[in-house]
C-alpha cells in the first residue's frame, strides 16, 4: 500500500522533554510537509522540505526542528522551548495529484 | 486578518439538505484552491481540487470559485449521515521559482448531518 505512516498515533511529553515525531512515505515524493492543528485554528505550517537535504521554516517554526536525510523520512522534534506543544500534528507529502496526509499524530504534554 | 477565513460553524443539517460551506481569502497570490474533508481523529482527505474561476462538480459535491471576490465554495447535495465530518478549505501558493508551494488553511467547519 503506498501511503503515509506516522507514528506514534498518541504520544504524552512531559514538560522540558523533547519528543520525536515519525513520518514515513513510500509514494516517492519529494516534498513532504508538517502542520500543526489546533481547534479553532485549522492547519498551521511548520517547515516543510522541496528535496533530501533541504528543508524551510514554516509559520510556526519556533521550538520545532526537522530533518531530512532520506527521500522517505521527515522527522519532526518538538523541543523543550515549545511552550504550547499540545496538538495534533500532521505530515503531508505533495504529489503530481496534489496533498496526502497522514492519520496524525496526537502529543498530550503531562 | 488572517490570509483565509472559514466559518467554523458547527453546522447541522437534515439529511438530504443541501450544503453551503463557505471561505474568503485576501491574498492574490493564491492560485488553486482545494477542499479537505476530515473525520474526526484522521488525517484530512481531498475531496475537490480547482484552479480557474466558476465550477466544478464530482457527484454530489460542487466545488465554485470566484476569483475576483476571491471567494470559494462547496455545496453538498442530497446530504448524507455519512457527510459528518469537518470540512477545510485549503488555498495553494507559489513561493519561488525552485517549485516552492505551501498551502494556507481555513479553520475548518463542523458539519453533522441528522439522520
Amino acid at each position: 500500500d503506498g501511503g503515509i505512516t506516522q507514528s506514534p498515533k498518541y504520544l504524552f511529553r512531559k514538560e522540558g522533554q523533547n519528543v520525536t515525531l515519525s513520518c514515513e512515505q513510500n509514494l516517492n515524493h519529494d516534498a513532504m510537509y508538517w502542520y500543526r492543528q489546533d481547534p479553532g485554528q485549522g492547519l498551521r505550517l511548520i517547515y516543510y522540505s522541496q528535496i533530501v537535504n533541504d528543508f524551510q521554516k514554516g509559520d510556526i517554526a519556533e521550538g520545532y526542528s526537522v530533518s531530512r536525510e532520506k527521500k522517505e523520512s521527515f522527522p519532526l522534534t518538538v523541543t523543550s522551548a515549545q511552550k504550547n506543544p499540545t496538538a495534533f500534528y500532521l505530515c503531508a507529502t505533495r504529489g503530481t495529484y496534489g496533498y496526502t496526509f497522514g492519520s496524525g499524530t496526537r502529543l498530550t504534554v503531562v | 486578518q488572517k490570509e483565509v477565513e472559514q466559518d467554523p460553524g458547527p453546522l447541522s443539517v437534515p439529511e438530504g439538505a443541501i450544503v453551503s460551506l463557505n471561505c474568503t481569502y485576501s491574498n492574490s497570490a493564491f492560485q488553486y484552491f482545494m477542499w479537505y474533508r476530515q473525520y474526526s481523529r484522521k488525517g484530512p482527505e481531498l475531496l475537490m481540487y480547482t484552479y480557474s474561476s466558476g465550477n466544478k462538480e464530482d457527484g454530489r459535491f460542487t466545488a465554485q470559485v470566484d476569483k475576483s471576490s476571491k471567494y470559494i465554495s462547496l455545496f453538498i447535495r442530497d446530504s448524507q449521515p455519512s457527510d459528518s465530518a469537518t470540512y477545510l478549505c485549503a488555498m495553494r501558493e507559489i513561493i519561488s521559482n525552485f517549485g516552492n508551494e505551501k498551502l494556507t488553511f481555513g479553520t475548518g467547519t463542523r458539519l453533522t448531518i441528522i439522520p
